[in-house]
């Protein structure tokens, strides 16, 4: 079975503080995603990786960085926490899918963060 | 700017009725359409992949159905159980190539009473 862990289910941190959110992937997947769930508006994509040292901007990358040094981790980084990115922040990983046209996305269990 | 929508919001039945909602998708320059299973407290989790027009597919008392052509997919549940309670969303995929990216509805939060 695909397994995609997050570091942790529930964070809370204080203003101001650089927060790290990990995702770990043991597919061998070339596709790694982060996204965040809010109540009424649904996944929106942050920030995804579809190679290492390789990372594309999402739908909502302001306030956010990533990083992946290696192929089964993709990490999260907020640099300066805000209360408005309080969320629930999803991971996903897929296959590279240039011959199939399309692959299915496996999540982690999400990290639910609370900014206060 | 690629939209997916899904309909109803939300959705409160009684055991054994069965249930449909839909999602619409943008159908230009269209790869395939995905659906998930989200149940609280756990990871979402694959339902169907559908790519061509009028495919059809069925997993137990759920299915699904796709046109390409107008833009939707509606995901059918036969006799729905109480433990079929969760969030259905739906993502469509409109780049296709190694990026893989989605573009996920808000989706469906079905509750099913005993």
């Amino acid at each position: 079975d695909v397994k995609v862990t997050q570091s942790s289910r529930y964070l809370v941190k204080r203003t101001g503080e650089k927060v790290f959110l990990e995702c770990v992937q043991d597919m061998d997947h070339e596709n790694m995603f982060w996204y965040r769930q809010d109540p009424g508006l649904g996944l929106r994509l942050i920030y995804f990786s579809y190679d290492v040292k390789m990372k594309e901007k999402g739908d909502i990358p302001e306030g956010y960085s990533v990083s992946r040094e290696k192929k089964e981790r993709f990490s999260l980084i907020l640099e300066s926490a805000s209360t408005n990115q309080t969320s629930m922040y999803l991971c996903a990983s897929s296959y590279d899918a240039s011959l199939l046209g399309t692959d299915t996305q496996y999540f982690g269990p999400g990290t639910r963060l609370t900014v206060l | 700017i690629l939209n997916v929508e899904q309909s109803p919001q939300s959705l409160h039945v009684q055991e054994g009725d069965s249930t449909n909602f839909t999602c619409s998708f943008p159908s230009s320059n269209f790869y395939a359409l995905h659906w998930y299973r989200w149940e609280t407290a756990k990871s979402p989790e694959a339902l169907f992949v559908m790519t061509l027009n009028g495919d059809e597919k069925k997993k137990g008392r759920i299915s699904a159905t796709l046109n390409t052509k107008e833009g939707y997919s509606y995901l059918y549940i036969k006799g729905s159980q109480p433990e079929d309670s969760a969030t259905y969303l739906c993502a469509s995929d409109n780049y296709g190539g190694s990026q893989g990216n989605l573009i996920f509805g808000k989706g469906t939060k079905l509750s099913v009473k005993p």
